[in-house]
C-alpha cells in the first residue's frame, strides 16, 4: 500500500489562504469519501481536524476546511494564524479494512 | 473526557521485543476499534493495523503482518502492540487512536517512543 502523495512543504502569510492537495489512486482515496486530515505539532500527537472529507469535528474552527475531487482531496486554511504552523497529514480508507496516510505536509506561517 | 494513555519509552537491543499498552478511559472500550501509528523521527505516518475490543480480531498493515502483534485486555480497558525481533529502524513513535464510525482517528495516545539501539 503506496502512500498518499502529498506536497513536502507550503508557505503562506498570516491572514492568507493555503491548500493542502493529498493524491490517492481510483483504489483509496477515490473509491471512499472517507478522507481525514490531521494537524501534528512538533512533540504532539497528530489531532484531526476534518472528517469524511469536508466535516469539521466541534471545537475545530471553521477557518479550517476540506474537499475532494476524483483521487484527490484538499485542506485549506484560511486566515492563516501562527499558531496553524505545523504538520497535516491525509488519511483515507483504503479498502479491504487498511487505512493509509500521506507523507505529511509541513506549513510554514511566515 | 475520552483518553487514550500509553505506557512509557522503552529501549531495546536488536532482535528483542516489545509490548507497549495503550488504556483508554471516558468511553466503552470494546465500542471503537483501536489502531496503531508508526511515526519515525522525522517521517510521516504510517498505518501499522487495528484490533477490534469487542472480539478480538485484527488486521495489519500487509508491510508489518509477523512483526506486529495486536492484544487487547477487555477487564482493564488496554489494548496492546507487540513487536518483536526489533531492528534500528524500529526506532519510532509509536501512538494508539480510536476510530470512529466515519473512519476517522478522534482520539491519539500520547505517543510511546521506542529506540531500537545496541
Amino acid at each position: 500500500q503506496s502512500a498518499l502523495t502529498q506536497p513536502a512543504s507550503v508557505s503562506g502569510s498570516p491572514g492568507q489562504s493555503i491548500t493542502i492537495s493529498c493524491t490517492g489512486t481510483s483504489s483509496d482515496l477515490g473509491s471512499y469519501d472517507l478522507v481525514s486530515w490531521y494537524q501534528q505539532h512538533p512533540g504532539k500527537a497528530p489531532e484531526l481536524m476534518i472528517y469524511e472529507g469536508t466535516k469539521r469535528p466541534s471545537g475545530v474552527s471553521n477557518r479550517f476546511s476540506g474537499s475532494k475531487s476524483g483521487n484527490t482531496a484538499s485542506l485549506t486554511i484560511s486566515g492563516l494564524q501562527a499558531e496553524d504552523e505545523a504538520d497535516y497529514y491525509c488519511c483515507s480508507y483504503a479498502g479491504g479494512s487498511t487505512w493509509v496516510f500521506g507523507g505529511g505536509t509541513k506549513l510554514t506561517v511566515l | 473526557q475520552v483518553q487514550l494513555v500509553q505506557s512509557g519509552a522503552e529501549v531495546r537491543k536488536p532482535g528483542a521485543s516489545m509490548k507497549v499498552s495503550c488504556r483508554a478511559s471516558g468511553y466503552t472500550f470494546t465500542d471503537y476499534y483501536i489502531h496503531w501509528v508508526r511515526q519515525i523521527p522525522g517521517q510521516g505516518l504510517q498505518w501499522l493495523g487495528w484490533i477490534n475490543p469487542y472480539k478480538g480480531d485484527t488486521k495489519y498493515a500487509q508491510n508489518f503482518q509477523g512483526w506486529v502483534t495486536l492484544t487487547r485486555d477487555t477487564s482493564i480497558s488496554t489494548a496492546y502492540m507487540e513487536l518483536s525481533r526489533l531492528k534500528s529502524e524500529d526506532t519510532a513513535v509509536y501512538y494508539c487512536a480510536r476510530i470512529t464510525r466515519d473512519s476517522s482517528f478522534d482520539c491519539w495516545g500520547q505517543g510511546t517512543l521506542l529506540t531500537v539501539s545496541s
